[in-house]
C-alpha cells in the first residue's frame, strides 16, 4: 500500500518570505513523487516530479522540491513567495510509472501582502 | 495544444438516475484515469486505461461505477442508480505514459450533484 501526508492543512507566509510545504510518503519500492496546485474551481496543474536523480528537483513558477530518502519525504519550496501563489498544494506519490496516484490531503497554502 | 476536456462541467441528477461523464484526452496520450474528489474522501482513484491493456479498477467503490474507453481516446465514466453520496467532482487525467514523462495533465472536473 501506498500513503501520503500532509501535516499541514494551512500555511500562511507573507509575500516576498520563503515558504515550505511539508509531504511525507510510505511505499513499498522506489517512488515517483509530484506535486500538484489546485487554483479555485480549477483542476489539477502540475507543478514537479521526482523519478530518479537529483535530490533537489525545480519546476513551474520557481517552485521546488527536495526528495529525502531517508526521511521519506518530499518537501515543496519556494525561495519568495508571491500573493498569486495562494492555492491548494497536494503531494501525491505512485509506485510505478505511469501508474495511479495516490494523493495527500492537501495543504491551502495562503500568501499575504 | 488543447489541454483535458470534460463534459458536462456540472451536472444535477436526482438520486436513483444514472449519469453519463466524458473526458477527452490530450491527443497521442496513452493512458487515462478517473478520480474523484469531494470534501470527506480527498482526492480518490477510481480506475486507469493504459493503452489496449485491461484497465486497473480497483478504485471503483461500487458495482454502480463503470467506465470504458472507446478506440484508445474518449472515455466514459458511468454511475447508475446515483445516490447521494456519489456527489463530488470527478476528475480525468491523462499522461502520455512513456519512460520520461509520468506526469498526469488533469482536466477541468464534473461536478456531480445528486439530489
Amino acid at each position: 500500500a501506498q500513503s501520503v501526508a500532509q501535516p499541514e492543512d494551512q500555511v500562511n507566509v507573507a509575500e516576498g518570505n520563503p515558504l515550505t510545504v511539508k509531504c511525507t510518503y510510505s511505499v513499498s519500492g522506489n517512488p515517483y513523487l509530484f506535486w500538484y496546485v489546485q487554483y479555485p474551481n480549477r483542476g489539477l496543474q502540475f507543478l514537479l516530479k521526482y523519478i530518479t536523480g537529483d535530490n533537489l528537483v525545480k519546476g513551474s513558477y520557481g517552485f521546488e522540491a527536495e526528495f529525502n530518502k531517508s526521511q521519506t519525504s518530499f518537501h515543496l519550496k519556494k525561495p519568495s513567495a508571491l500573493v498569486s501563489d495562494s492555492a491548494l498544494y497536494f503531494c501525491a506519490v505512485s509506485i510505478l510509472g505511469g501508474n495511479k496516484l495516490t494523493f495527500g490531503t492537501g495543504t491551502q497554502l495562503k500568501v499575504e501582502l | 495544444g488543447a489541454g483535458v476536456s470534460q463534459s458536462p462541467s456540472n451536472k444535477v441528477t436526482e438520486k436513483g438516475k444514472d449519469v453519463e461523464l466524458r473526458c477527452d484526452p490530450i491527443s497521442g496520450h496513452t493512458a487515462l484515469y478517473w478520480y474523484r474528489q469531494s470534501l470527506g474522501q480527498g482526492l480518490e482513484f477510481l480506475i486507469y486505461f493504459q493503452g489496449n491493456s485491461a484497465p486497473d479498477k480497483s478504485g471503483l467503490p461500487s458495482d454502480r461505477f463503470s467506465a470504458e474507453r472507446t478506440g484508445g481516446s474518449v472515455s466514459t465514466l458511468t454511475i447508475q442508480r446515483t445516490q447521494q453520496e456519489d456527489s463530488a467532482v470527478y476528475l480525468c487525467a491523462s499522461s502520455p505514459g512513456t519512460r520520461s514523462s509520468y506526469e498526469q495533465y488533469f482536466g477541468p472536473g464534473t461536478r456531480l450533484t445528486v439530489t
